[in-house]
């Protein structure tokens, strides 16, 4: 079975690009999440979506913006890039989007800005 | 203000021998905890997780401890391989009760030397 597949795995913007970042979880898990990973950090939350719907939002700015479609894939998007912007955004999925319970990740896309 | 501490970046074990990574939180309103580990190029797997209503929990050579006075977790590894070098990432979650919400901690660096 397929794990968390995410697309690009790395890519280069420059400065003010824009970037859109692609994810498709395991087929079932219909709650998809975003994280930020810098260098030297642990992966910081940036949204989640279950059924189509935000059900939580890190502290990011309103350029990082996000959806999930029908058929429970995602996609994540930042606009007006900064050098800070640089780093691994993970996917992660699981079954439900409420309760506890483990996160499935994918391998990640590793942004740079120059 | 990090609600997740992993105070050590790195740790090395011998093979054979024990690997103890801390973990340490200030929130008290977190319920569930997990464990991932992280090998580079790839993203965090689970590893363990444990229930605020418990003080231990077990699987194959992993044990998990919490003290919950102390808001102190800790993962024990016996005996250690160096297939078990990899970052060791905290996680807890529980506020909102979203699943999707990890807080993670900074990670720590193991290395186990043949």
């Amino acid at each position: 079975d397929a794990g968390v597949t995410q697309s690009p795995t790395h890519l280069i913007k420059t400065r003010g690009q824009q970037v859109t970042l692609r994810c498709s979880p395991i087929s079932g898990h219909k709650s998809v999440s975003w994280y930020q990973q810098v260098l030297g950090q642990g992966p910081q939350f940036i949204f989640q979506y279950y059924e189509k719907e935000e059900r939580g939002r890190g502290n990011f700015p309103d350029r990082f913006s996000a959806r999930q479609f029908p058929n429970y894939s995602s996609e994540l998007n930042v606009n007006a890039l900064l050098l800070g912007d640089s780093a691994l955004y993970l996917c992660a999925s699981s079954l439900s989007g409420a309760g506890t319970g483990e996160l499935f990740f994918g391998e990640g896309s590793r942004l740079t800005v120059l | 203000d990090q609600q997740v501490k992993q105070n050590s970046p790195s740790l090395s074990v011998q093979e054979g021998r024990i690997s103890i990574l801390n973990c340490d939180y200030t929130n008290s309103m977190f319920d569930y905890f997990l464990w991932y580990k992280k090998y580079p190029a790839e993203g965090p797997t689970f590893l363990i997780s444990i229930s605020s209503i418990k003080d231990k929990n077990e699987d194959g050579r992993f044990t998990v401890f919490l003290n919950k006075s102390a808001k102190h977790l800790s993962l024990h590894i016996v005996p250690s391989q160096p297939g078990d070098s990899a970052v060791y990432f905290c996680a807890a979650s529980g506020i909102g009760g979203s699943q999707g919400n990890l807080i993670f901690g900074k990670g720590t660096k193991l290395s186990v030397k043949p």
